[in-house]
């Protein structure tokens, strides 16, 4: 029940593209759901984070949506840049207590 | 900078040597955390301590072994490694309670 599990492995999009990773959690005790990117040699980095009183958060091209009753959120990245190539985690927890990781995404942008 | 820095931010050992790893941060936070990251693997949460006080070990083997002599500081001492041991050791603080940690940049250990 502490699991969060997170899909796909790698994605490949091309630059410009929509970039779609998800995540499915069982606790519904969790109370905070946030998305980290993590570039190599760097330790991860919070992107964007939501909390399930919304259905939707957006910060420039970053984007969450929440659906409370299926357990699941994800990470929409608009306009996809190389720059953006890197692993992301989606993470949840309850109570600003440890995070409980998913298993992460290799994302590459082409040009 | 995420104001969470890691020492050293690379390590070679043998199997039959002791090291230490250390993190220290001065953002004020109380919870610090020990995670360690295997490739093609979901980051693993090793250690929890708030207060100084160790909350949480996830079955680490004895092999590892946390120090947290103050809030602000958080050691990872090593002995008798294994090769598996090899990965990236991150260390994360938070406020108690607070929602949004902040990682280090990590350890990069290799045991041979």
């Amino acid at each position: 029940q502490q699991q969060v599990k997170q899909s796909p492995q790698s994605l490949i999009v091309q630059k410009g593209g929509i970039s779609i990773i998800n995540c499915a959690y069982e606790n519904t005790a969790f109370d905070y759901f946030p998305w980290y990117q993590q570039f190599p040699g760097k330790g991860p980095a919070l992107l964007i984070a939501i909390r399930p009183d919304v259905s939707e958060k957006k910060e420039g091209r970053f984007t969450i949506s929440f659906n409370k009753s299926a357990k699941q959120f994800s990470l929409h990245i608009m306009d996809s840049q190389p720059g953006d190539s890197a692993t992301y985690f989606c993470a949840a927890s309850r109570q600003g207590g440890k995070l409980i990781f998913g298993q992460g995404t290799e994302l590459s942008v082409k040009p | 900078e995420t104001g969470v820095t890691q020492t050293p931010r690379h390590l070679v050992m043998g199997m039959t040597n002791k090291k230490s790893l250390k993190c220290e941060q001065h953002l004020g936070h109380n919870a610090m955390y020990w995670y360690k990251q295997s490739a093609k693997k979901p980051l693993e949460l090793m250690f929890v301590y708030n207060f100084k006080e160790q909350t949480e070990n996830n079955s680490v083997p004895s092999r590892f072994s946390p120090e947290c002599p103050n809030s602000s500081h958080l050691f990872l001492h090593l002995h008798t490694l294994q090769p598996e041991d090899s990965a990236l050791y991150l260390c994360a603080s938070n406020r108690t309670g607070g929602a949004e940690a902040f990682f280090g940049q990590g350890t990069r250990l290799t045991v041979v």
